[in-house]
C-alpha cells in the first residue's frame, strides 16, 4: 500500500493564481483531513470529509475548498492564492472508530506552497 | 473547545540522556491521546497513542501515560539518540476522529 500520497511536493504561485493540492489515500478510509503547518506552529484543520460526498468546516477554511467524490481523492482547491497561505499542506486519512481501525490518522509527505 | 498546550522547545540533549516533553490537555468527554514525530521534510507518523485513562503508549523506548486526573500525557525516553532528533506534537481526538494538535516541541540530541 502506498498509503496517504500527495502531489505536487513543492509548488510557487503568484498572487491571485489559483491551483488544486491532490490528496489519495488506498487504504479505503472513510475519513480525510487537510492541515496546514505555519513555521514553528502546530497543524491547524482545513476541512475535513467522514465520507464520500460529505465535507464540513474546520478551524481555518477561509480561501478553501473541497470536495469528496471518491473514498480515495480528497482535492484542495485554492481559487485566489494569497500571501497568508504559503504554508505546508499536508493530507491525512483515518478509518475513524466506526471503521473498526481506530482513529488514529495517517498522513501524506505534504506539499510546501509559496504564494508570491 | 478542546486545546493541547506542549512545552516550548528547542530541547537539545546529549545522547543517551533522559527525555520527558510535557504536554497536558482541555477537552470534553474522553478523548484519545497521541503523540506525533516529525524528521526533517517529512510528514508526521504516529509515535504511539492510548485511549482511556491510565492507558501507556509506548513505541521505540518512548512512553507516555494517560493521566486523566492530571489531564496530561507527557512523553518519555530514558535514553536518547541522535536519531531521535525530531519535532514532537501532541494531540487528542474529537469528534469525528479530528486532531487537535500542540505546538510541536523540537528536540535536538547531540553526540
Amino acid at each position: 500500500n502506498a498509503g496517504v500520497t500527495q502531489t505536487p511536493k513543492f509548488r510557487i504561485l503568484k498572487i491571485g493564481q489559483s491551483m488544486t493540492l491532490q490528496c489519495t489515500q488506498d487504504m479505503n478510509h472513510n475519513y480525510m483531513y487537510w492541515y496546514r503547518q505555519d513555521p514553528g506552529m502546530g497543524l491547524k484543520l482545513i476541512y475535513y470529509s467522514v465520507g464520500a460526498g460529505i465535507t464540513d468546516k474546520g478551524e481555518v477554511p477561509n480561501g478553501y475548498n473541497v470536495s469528496r467524490s471518491t473514498t480515495e481523492d480528497f482535492p484542495l482547491r485554492l481559487e485566489l492564492a494569497a500571501p497568508s497561505q504559503t504554508s505546508v499542506y499536508f493530507c491525512a486519512s483515518s478509518p475513524g472508530l466506526a471503521g473498526g481501525g481506530g482513529n488514529e490518522q495517517f498522513f501524506g509527505p505534504g506539499t510546501r506552497l509559496t504564494v508570491l | 473547545g478542546n486545546s493541547v498546550t506542549q512545552m516550548e522547545g528547542p530541547v537539545t540533549l546529549s545522547e543517551e540522556a533522559f527525555l520527558t516533553i510535557n504536554c497536558t490537555y482541555t477537552a470534553t468527554g474522553y478523548p484519545s491521546l497521541f503523540w506525533y514525530v516529525q524528521y526533517p521534510g517529512e510528514g508526521l507518523q504516529l509515535l504511539l497513542k492510548a485511549t482511556k485513562a491510565d492507558d501507556k503508549g509506548s513505541n521505540k523506548g518512548f512512553e507516555a501515560t494517560y493521566r486523566k486526573e492530571t489531564t496530561s500525557f507527557h512523553l518519555e525516553k530514558g535514553s536518547v539518540q541522535v536519531s531521535d532528533s525530531a519535532v514532537y506534537f501532541c494531540a487528542l481526538t474529537g469528534t469525528a476522529s479530528k486532531l487537535t494538535f500542540g505546538t510541536g516541541t523540537r528536540l535536538q540530541v547531540t553526540l
